[in-house]
């Protein structure tokens, strides 16, 4: 049957501003983090990742923070631009049997909405 | 950088066929590739692992007689999707990984197929 349509949460940032980004893990064993852009239509494209032994790592205009005590990682975007706007993906990467490195599993996503 | 091209990029078909989407790694050998799936609004959901030269491992729920995967070469790596329906249609992202080696993990993901069935 029909899936049921989903809306991704929206963040509305004007043009200039911070954007703050949140995501929620689930797995207490994932070691290593990563964000990514994706724009309608194309593959996700590869920001900024962190290992678990660090809580916080800047790149160019973004910075990703975690909180392993609670499970939580965000992104913060400076000087958000027009260009930026595009859904953003959290993903862990898991431990699995199947595979000595673990498998990446994406949150749920952000949509980022930059205004003028 | 790495790229990662899949072909094609959209396809429609009519309910029952088969289509087979391709993921290739263009500048990188790639020991095991991934394939996604990801419905409209939603995030990427993992369905299968294929390491080169070995079977597919399909996550829970995914059926390996429906969703076919050949990864026979380190650059190369094929989705079918067999019997589609229109339930299958669906946006279909490959990704890949390089070969041992680096410390750091690298996935490279391709820009996805577009699949309507009809």
């Amino acid at each position: 049957g029909e899936s049921v349509g989903l809306h991704l949460p929206t963040l509305s940032v004007q043009e200039g501003d911070n954007s703050i980004i949140n995501c929620a893990y689930s797995n207490s064993a994932s070691d290593y983090f990563i964000w990514y852009k994706q724009e309608s239509g194309k593959g996700p494209q590869f920001i900024i990742d962190i290992r678990s032994n660090m809580d916080k790592r800047q790149g160019q205009r973004v910075t990703v923070l975690l909180n392993k005590t609670v499970k939580h990682l965000s992104l913060q975007i400076a000087a958000t631009q027009p260009g930026d706007s595009a859904v953003y993906f959290c993903a862990e990467l898991v431990p699995s049997w199947a595979d000595s490195w673990g498998k990446l599993q994406f949150g749920a996503g952000t949509q980022v909405v930059v205004t003028p | 950088g790495a790229v990662v091209s899949q072909h094609p990029s959209w396809v429609i078909c009519k309910s029952g066929t088969s289509v087979k989407i391709e993921c290739r790694s263009l500048d990188f050998q790639a020991t095991t590739m991934f394939w996604y799936r990801q419905f409209p609004k939603q995030s990427l959901m993992l369905m299968a692992t294929s390491n080169e030269g070995s079977k597919a491992t399909y996550e829970q729920g995914v059926e390996k007689d429906k969703f076919l995967i050949n990864h026979a070469s380190l650059t190369l790596s094929t989705l079918t999707v067999t019997s589609a329906h229109p339930e299958d249609s669906s946006f279909y992202i490959c990704s890949a990984r390089e070969a041992l080696g680096r410390e750091a993990y690298e996935q490279y993901f391709g820009p996805g197929t577009r699949l309507t069935v009809t």
